[in-house]
C-alpha cells in the first residue's frame, strides 16, 4: 500500500536556523501532499498541501514543493522562530480507492532561543 | 468557534469498561473519520463515514464501534477496553470532491488511558 517516510526525529536548531525535514513516498497514481502540525497538547493543524507534481505549497514561511520524480514533499523554513516548536507530518491523500490519508511517524521539532 | 469538537478531552477508566467518545463537526462536511495516535506519535486512520455510511474500515479489533447518528456527528464506542487502547484517538471532517485532494480538519483529541 502506499506509505511515507518522514527524517528521523527530534531535530534540534537554534532559533533563525534554516529548516529541512525530509519526506518521501510511494504511491500508485497521483496522491495529494500534505504537511500538518501539532503543537503540544494539540490536535493537528493543516500547514501546507499540494496537490500536483511541481506544485508549492506554502503557508507561515514554511514551503513544500511536490517532486514526483524523487517522490518527495521536503518541508522548508529560511528562519525557524522557538513557535515553531512542534511535532511535523506528512502525509498524502491516495488518488484511488478508498483515499485514505496516510501519514509519516512524525517529526518533534525544538528550536532554542 | 469551535470546527471540530470532542468530547471528552481526558478519559482515565479500568480494564474492561466500555466508553464513548463524542465528536461534532459544524463546518457543514460529509466525511468523518477517527484516527488513533499511539504513544510514538504514529497516527492510523481506524473508521472514516460519509454522509453517515461507513466508507473506511481498518483493521481494527470488533470492540471498537463507530456510530455515525448524523453527518455533522461521529461518536466511537469501545467495549471491553484493554491496557493497549491507551492512545490519543482523533476526529476529523473533510467535504469530499474530486480525487482525495480535500484537507482533513481535524478535532483536539482524546487522550484515553486505560489502567
Amino acid at each position: 500500500g502506499d506509505s511515507v517516510t518522514q527524517m528521523e526525529g527530534p531535530v534540534t536548531l537554534s532559533e533563525e536556523a534554516f529548516l529541512t525535514i525530509n519526506c518521501t513516498y510511494t504511491a500508485t497514481g497521483y496522491p495529494s501532499l500534505f504537511w500538518y502540525v501539532q503543537y503540544p497538547g494539540e490536535g493537528l493543524q493543516l500547514l501546507l498541501k499540494a496537490t500536483k507534481a511541481d506544485d508549492k505549497g506554502s503557508n507561515k514561511g514554511f514551503e513544500a514543493t511536490y517532486r514526483k520524480e524523487t517522490t518527495s514533499f521536503h518541508l522548508e523554513k529560511g528562519s525557524v522562530q522557538v513557535s515553531d516548536s512542534a511535532v511535523y507530518f506528512c502525509a498524502l491523500r491516495e488518488s484511488q480507492g478508498a483515499q485514505k490519508l496516510v501519514f509519516g511517524q512524525g517529526t518533534r521539532l525544538t528550536i532554542n532561543p | 468557534d469551535t470546527a471540530v469538537s470532542q468530547t471528552p478531552k481526558y478519559l482515565v477508566t479500568q480494564m474492561g469498561n466500555d466508553k464513548s467518545i463524542k465528536c461534532e463537526q459544524n463546518l457543514g462536511h460529509d466525511t468523518m473519520y477517527w484516527y488513533k495516535q499511539d504513544s510514538k506519535k504514529f497516527l492510523k486512520i481506524m473508521f472514516s463515514y460519509n454522509n453517515k455510511e461507513l466508507i473506511i474500515n481498518e483493521t481494527v479489533p470488533n470492540r471498537f464501534s463507530p456510530k455515525s447518528p448524523d453527518k455533522a456527528h461521529l461518536n466511537l464506542h469501545i467495549n471491553s477496553l484493554e491496557l493497549g487502547d491507551s492512545a490519543v484517538y482523533f476526529c476529523a471532517s473533510s467535504q469530499e470532491g474530486n480525487r482525495g485532494q480535500e484537507t482533513q480538519y481535524f478535532g483536539p483529541g482524546t487522550r484515553l488511558l486505560v489502567l
